[in-house]
């Protein structure tokens, strides 16, 4: 069974500072997704990733894929609290069922 | 474009009765999915289907049916509700290396 662990669990901080989201797995994936998701609603898609060590920008947000394809991180510069909500990787396998991580809930105080 | 519409968005049902979850999209997509979110454990695959008149069982189908008519239309069913059930429902729909959620139906078994 294919597993991605999301780390940290909570995160807290303060406006302009910055976070960096770890997914990882012992698993190769053919491409990893970032969704956001708020309360209420369903995840929305940030980003995805393809090719061992890709970085993509979306405005502050860096996301890069390991070099392995079995990791990867989500950095937010200067976090603001429109940022807040629960972050969410996923692996698609060569079945192209996706295997989502734990989520990140992400708090971002005025 | 409404995208993945899900319907109800609520519902209680006691212990034993049966009820469908209805998920509908327009971007002529061939890929759906069912998917249940619990606190801490991110979104589990129930079942998903790659076109119309073929499904296939993901991570955590016991309880759940499906069935693909058409392409645009692909409810979920849960043949006698137990109160393991109460969850987040999401239903997506995927194109080339994208998926969309709908707003989701929060299930509450008693």
């Amino acid at each position: 069974t294919q597993l991605l662990e999301q780390s940290p669990q909570f995160l807290s901080i303060q406006e302009g500072e910055n976070l960096t989201v770890y997914c990882n797995s012992s698993s190769v994936f053919s491409s990893l997704q970032w969704y956001r998701q708020e309360p209420g609603e369903g995840p929305v898609l940030l980003v995805t990733v393809v090719t061992g060590g890709e970085v993509k920008k979306l405005k502050r947000l860096t996301f890069q894929f390991g070099d392995a394809r079995k990791d990867s991180s989500l950095h937010i510069t200067a976090a603001q609290p429109g940022d807040t909500g629960l972050y969410l990787c996923a692996g698609a396998s060569n079945t192209d069922k996706l295997i989502f991580g734990t989520g990140t809930r992400l708090q971002v105080f005025p | 474009n409404a995208g993945v519409t899900q319907t109800p968005k609520f519902q209680v049902l006691k212990t034993g009765q049966s009820m469908t979850l209805q998920c509908a999209q327009d971007m002529n997509h061939e890929y759906m999915s069912w998917y249940r979110q619990d606190p801490g454990m991110g979104l589990r695959l129930i079942h998903y289907s790659v076109g119309a008149g073929i499904t296939d069982q993901g991570e955590v189908p016991n309880g759940y049916n499906v069935s693909r008519s058409t392409t645009e239309d692909f409810p979920l069913r849960l043949l006698s509700a137990a109160p393991s059930q109460t969850s987040v429902y999401f239903c997506a729909s995927s194109g080339y290396n994208e998926q969309y959620f709908g707003p989701g139906t929060r299930l509450t078994v008693t």
